[in-house]
């Protein structure tokens, strides 16, 4: 992947709880994507943050976007058991149009 | 709303054979992605297609190839199918290549080689 590591690799929290998730990436990038996929299931469009934004929301979504680190996150607050799924970064590279994933966190929300 | 269509959901091959995947972008998108995503792995890109012609190649291996129609539906056609290539199977699309927009996944292809 020519994308960076996301952080953690795992999480398991508490129904109620925040849930932070981190990516950080390698090249530079017109903007950022956040896709969510349950279990063998397709990705769905959760946030799309553009390189020029630092700070995004979409209902319990909370994304930042650091270029100077190039690192983002996600945060989804007041987490729900049927919040349990990967959550990936994608970026667009800068130059192309194809998306480069991040390894992906596996969050498990337990009621 | 119409959202990007592939078929089949899923597809058993063995060795050696071939396979074909369509996808059906949502309408009045002219932009299609492959993407292949491997057990516990994060999708990789493939190959992309805008207005019927190839626009970006990624780890695309040469018994793979692909092509988007008149209708801006498209194809990954797979041969001499190995192991490794089991795999799903992502085709997404959006509205416009030039301006960075969201794309819009399909439900995937499973495609189990045997």
């Amino acid at each position: 992947s020519q994308q960076g590591e996301e952080d953690p690799q795992a999480l398991s929290i508490q129904e109620g709880e925040n849930a932070t998730m981190n990516c950080s990436y390698k090249t530079s990038i017109n903007n950022l994507q956040w896709y969510r996929q349950n279990s063998g299931r397709g990705l769905v469009h959760l946030i799309l943050i553009r390189s020029n934004e630092r700070e995004k929301h979409s209902g319990r979504l909370r994304v930042t976007l650091d270029t100077s680190k190039k690192s983002s996150s996600l945060l989804i607050t007041a987490s729900r058991a049927a919040d349990t799924a990967s959550y990936f970064c994608a970026t667009d590279g800068g130059s192309g149009y194809a998306l480069n994933f991040g390894k992906g966190t596996s969050l498990l929300v337990t009621p | 709303a119409a959202g990007v269509i592939q078929s089949p959901r899923h597809l058993i091959k063995e060795k050696r054979e071939t396979a074909t995947l369509k996808c059906y972008p949502i309408p009045r998108h002219d932009t299609v992605y492959w993407y292949q995503q491997g057990p516990g792995q994060d999708p990789q890109f493939l190959i992309s297609f805008y207005e019927k012609m190839q626009s970006d190649k990624g780890s695309i291996p040469d018994r793979f190839s692909a092509q988007q129609f008149s209708d801006y539906h498209s194809e990954l056609n797979m041969s001499s199918l190995e192991l490794g290539d089991s795999a799903l199977y992502f085709c997404a699309s959006s509205p416009d290549r030039g301006s960075t927009d969201t794309q819009y996944f399909g439900p995937g292809t499973r495609l189990t080689v045997l």
